[in-house]
């Protein structure tokens, strides 16, 4: 079955530490991948999303990540993390020729920041 | 920027009673969709709904969910009779018409409370 997997539930990072969010997904056929952010008690806002091509791609606020087929991996990254970067990071996935394009998520990282 | 719109915010209802939780997708988009998240855990796909008609449904679409675009604007979740563990944030998302293939743009969220 297809899986979205984030294997840390909770970072804590200095405020300007770099970031890195991990995601692995499960699946044989091509992805498309995006993250999103979701601050306390709001919506998902997109980050950043893969569809084809570069397979570095870079998002709103700073963030970047990198696609790597061969690990079936898309980590978020950002060189400098800031306090209002504090919130709940989600990776999703969907499939090419998958129905009607439903995402599937995973459970999520949750991002504090230190001052 | 045109965004989906979701009303109510919250809403809090008594275990057994029926709720409709309407959603305004963006104009042109041709893609519908309803995903929830119970307090703590990921976001879960619940349905999609594309001409008029549900396209794919997740084993948590049980017979007590119905999905309706009553007038070509609002996009309506009824849940019949809920339990307490209808409990979540549910999620209306809209894409335009690529299939299979797209960015989904997420509304803020209904907070669903079941006493």
């Amino acid at each position: 079955a297809q899986s979205v997997t984030q294997p840390d539930i909770h970072i804590t990072v200095s405020e300007g530490a770099s970031l890195e969010l991990r995601c692995n997904y499960s699946y044989g056929a091509t992805p498309y991948l995006f993250w999103y952010v979701q601050s306390p008690g709001q919506g998902l806002q997109l980050l950043l999303k893969y569809f084809s091509g570069d397979t570095l791609v870079q998002g709103i606020k700073g963030f970047e990540a990198e696609f790597k087929r061969s690990q079936s991996s898309f980590n978020l990254r950002k060189p400098s993390v800031h306090w209002s970067d504090a919130a709940e990071y989600f990776c999703a996935v969907g499939f090419y020729g998958g129905s009607q394009g439903n995402l599937i998520f995973g459970k999520g990282t949750k991002l504090s920041v230190k001052p | 920027e045109p965004e989906v719109t979701q009303t109510p915010s919250h809403q809090v209802t008594q275990m057994g009673q029926e709720v409709i939780l309407r959603c305004v997708p963006i104009s042109n988009h041709l893609y519908f969709y309803w995903y929830r998240q119970i307090l703590g855990q990921k976001v879960e796909f619940l349905v999609s709904f594309y001409n008029n008609e549900i396209s794919e449904k997740s084993e948590i679409f049980d017979d007590q969910f119905s999905v309706e675009r009553p007038d070509g604007s609002n996009f309506t979740l009824k849940i019949r009779s809920t339990k307490l563990e209808d409990s979540a944030m549910y999620f209306c998302a809209s894409r335009p018409g690529l299939a299979g293939v797209g960015e989904q743009f997420f509304g803020p969220g209904t907070r669903l409370t079941v006493l």
